[in-house]
């Protein structure tokens, strides 16, 4: 069935680097995303990757695709008190419309 | 701007009252969507609609109904038939299915409490 995890938290330093990871079931999905969540507010498209890459650097944040294990990561270099918020994983099913979100992970970053 | 408009932003409900949340886009995009949020749990699709007059069913989809009457509007009806309806509903757009990077547009939401 489609289902996709994550860990609910991640507290870090600032400064430090942060990793999310993400377990995802439907290896034909085309493209995967990472959503961030700010408190009460929609979610925001960070980044995403296709299928056929395994590492997409966009400044600090680093994304890397194991297609073999299905698993996703985001990486966040000097991790800052303003990405502190939620963040979503999600996959695209192929032939279809739908994204499948992961449970979303809470990132907590102190001073 | 280009955007999607979600209202109310809060909205408290007896039980056995129906409700709807109203959700608008001006991004020209075919897809929309609605999701609920609740802790721990991520978000859960409960209808989308790829055109206009056709929406599917989600995976959550009882006690809920939404209308696809113009291409701007996909508003979201919550029934007293929904057990329990107090949640954070989202509601998003994309260009159109299969186009693209499939990106879903998010609205702000929709927090909704049933007293």
């Amino acid at each position: 069935g489609e289902d996709v995890e994550q860990s609910l938290f991640l507290s870090v330093r600032e400064g430090d680097s942060s990793v999310i990871n993400c377990t995802y079931t439907d290896s034909s999905s085309t493209y995967l995303y990472w959503y961030k969540q700010e408190p009460g507010a929609g979610l925001q498209l960070l980044t995403y990757i296709f299928s056929n890459m395994d590492m997409k650097q966009d400044q600090r944040l680093t994304v890397l695709l194991n297609k073999k294990d299905k698993h996703l990561s985001l990486r966040i270099a000097d991790t800052q008190t303003g990405d502190s918020a939620i963040y979503f994983c999600a996959e695209s099913m192929r032939n279809t419309d739908k994204l499948i979100f992961g449970t979303g992970t809470r990132l907590q970053v102190f001073p | 701007d280009g955007g999607i408009t979600q209202s109310p932003k809060y909205l408290f409900r007896k039980e056995g009252q129906n409700v709807t949340l109203s959700c608008e886009q001006n991004l020209n995009h075919d897809a929309m969507y609605w999701y609920r949020q609740d802790p721990g749990q991520g978000l859960r699709l409960i209808y989308y609609s790829q055109i206009v007059n056709d929406f599917q069913k989600g995976d959550i989809a009882e006690g809920y109904s939404v209308s696809r009457e113009k291409k701007e509007s996909f508003p979201l009806t919550v029934t007293s038939a929904q057990k329990n309806p107090t949640a954070f509903y989202l509601c998003a757009s994309s260009l159109n299915a299969g186009v693209g990077t499939g990106e879903l547009f998010f609205g702000e939401g929709s927090r909704l409490t049933v007293l």
